[in-house]
Order: structure tokens, then sequence, then C-alpha cells
């Protein structure tokens, strides 16, 4: 079946606009996850959905970056003034409510200059 | 808080050379997770470690998990070319759900 997708695969953007970044996590995964991942680095939690519960939001580095699900499926992580130290690839993750398995999209790479 | 550390930061072998990387926590880990990611891909799912002392083997592939729960292994039997990639350890937040605290990873490099 179809995996995680993200959209779009590639996005530059000048310093301080806003961007959004989709992900379609697969069907029927109730849990979706953001990462962040700079070059050469790990990957850093954003943030986290279940379900109809309140996100957690923990992983956010700052007040620019907030995340929402719609309808329990699409998410979109929006960045505002976008910064240079906020270029890195987006990743998507989900997870299906019997496992323990994260599955992830091909990530959004954000290049602000 | 929670942080993973993982060595060797990089790795270059010839192929049919053995290849080991280590995950190690300060504090106890809840369970260990161990992801591969090719180069220019995403991460994919290896395989998770719960029990103190685990052993768990993927054809030329073993992972281990310490006794204590604050390490882990991963060793690679005989490397291919096709064993290339980043191998990351990631431990879960139960704060967060089962969201991942990712090591930096390991990057190996294979010639042939």
């Amino acid at each position: 079946g179809a995996g995680v997708s993200q959209s779009p695969s590639n996005k530059v953007t000048e310093k301080g606009k806003d961007v959004e970044l989709r992900c379609d996590p697969i069907s029927g995964h109730t849990a979706l996850y953001w990462y962040r991942q700079s070059l050469g680095q790990g990957l850093e939690f954003l943030i986290y959905f279940q379900g109809n519960s309140a996100p957690d939001k923990s992983g956010l580095p700052s007040d620019r970056f907030s995340a929402e699900r719609t309808g329990g499926s699409v998410s979109t992580l929006t960045i505002q003034r976008t910064q240079q130290e906020d270029s890195a690839v987006y990743l998507c993750a989900s997870r299906s409510s019997g496992s323990y398995e994260q599955y992830f999209g091909p990530g959004t790479r954000l290049t602000v200059t | 808080g929670q942080q993973v550390m993982q060595i060797p930061q990089y790795q270059h072998v010839q192929e049919g050379e053995d290849f080991t990387t280590y995950c190690n926590s300060s504090t106890t880990l809840s369970n260990i997770q161990w992801y591969k990611q090719r180069p220019g891909g995403h991460p994919v799912f290896l395989i998770q470690l719960v029990k103190s002392g685990e052993v768990k083997k993927q054809k030329r592939l073993t992972f281990q998990f310490g006794e204590a729960k604050k390490n882990s292994s991963l060793h690679i039997t005989a490397t291919q070319t096709t064993d290339v990639g980043t191998y990351f350890c990631a431990d879960s937040m139960y704060q967060a759900g089962t969201a991942l605290i990712f090591g930096k990873g390991t990057t190996l490099s294979v010639s042939s």
C-alpha cells in the first residue's frame, strides 16, 4: 500500500517568509510525528499527534513553529518568519495503534536563504 | 534530559569485513529501536529490543541490548555494499507517546 507522503520534496524560501509543509500518513495510522534532521545530525523530535488527543508540542524549538492535524489524517507543519537555522530536512512519520514501528516519509528539504 | 550517544560516527570497511556500532545512555533505556537510512533516503525501521540482555538476529545483522538496558549494539557480519548508510539507534520518550530520541548515527561506507 501507499506509504507516508510529504510535500513539497524541496522548498527554498527567503528569510522571514512563512512556509507550510504537508504530511499524508499511512491510512489508518493514528499516531503522527514530525522530526527535523539537520545536515550530518540525528533526528530531532518536534511534535506528536495521537488520535483526537491534544498534540505533544514539547519538541518545538520556538513559537514560530506550529502544526495541526485535520480529521486525524493530513498534517501541516508551519514555520513562521523562517530563519537560516531552520534549514533542514523535515521528516514525518506515522504509526498504527497496535505497533511501535514508525514509518517515515521521504522528507521535505527546507532551505532558507 | 535523555541522551543517546552513538559511536563511532563514521566507519569505513572493506567488503566482507565485520562492522559494529554502539549506542550508550547514562540513563536506563525504556526500549531501543534501530533504523537504517540509506544515502538520500529516509529512516527505515530495522528492529526493537525491549528486554534486558535481549539478542535478535536478522540474517547478517545481530542486535543486542545490554543487561542494564543502558547500551545496545548492532553488528553486521561480512558487510556488503548494500549495507552502506547511516544506522541510528533510538530510545522512546514515554512522555511523548512513542516519539523517539535518536542518536546521531553511525555512517557506514563499504568499498569493494
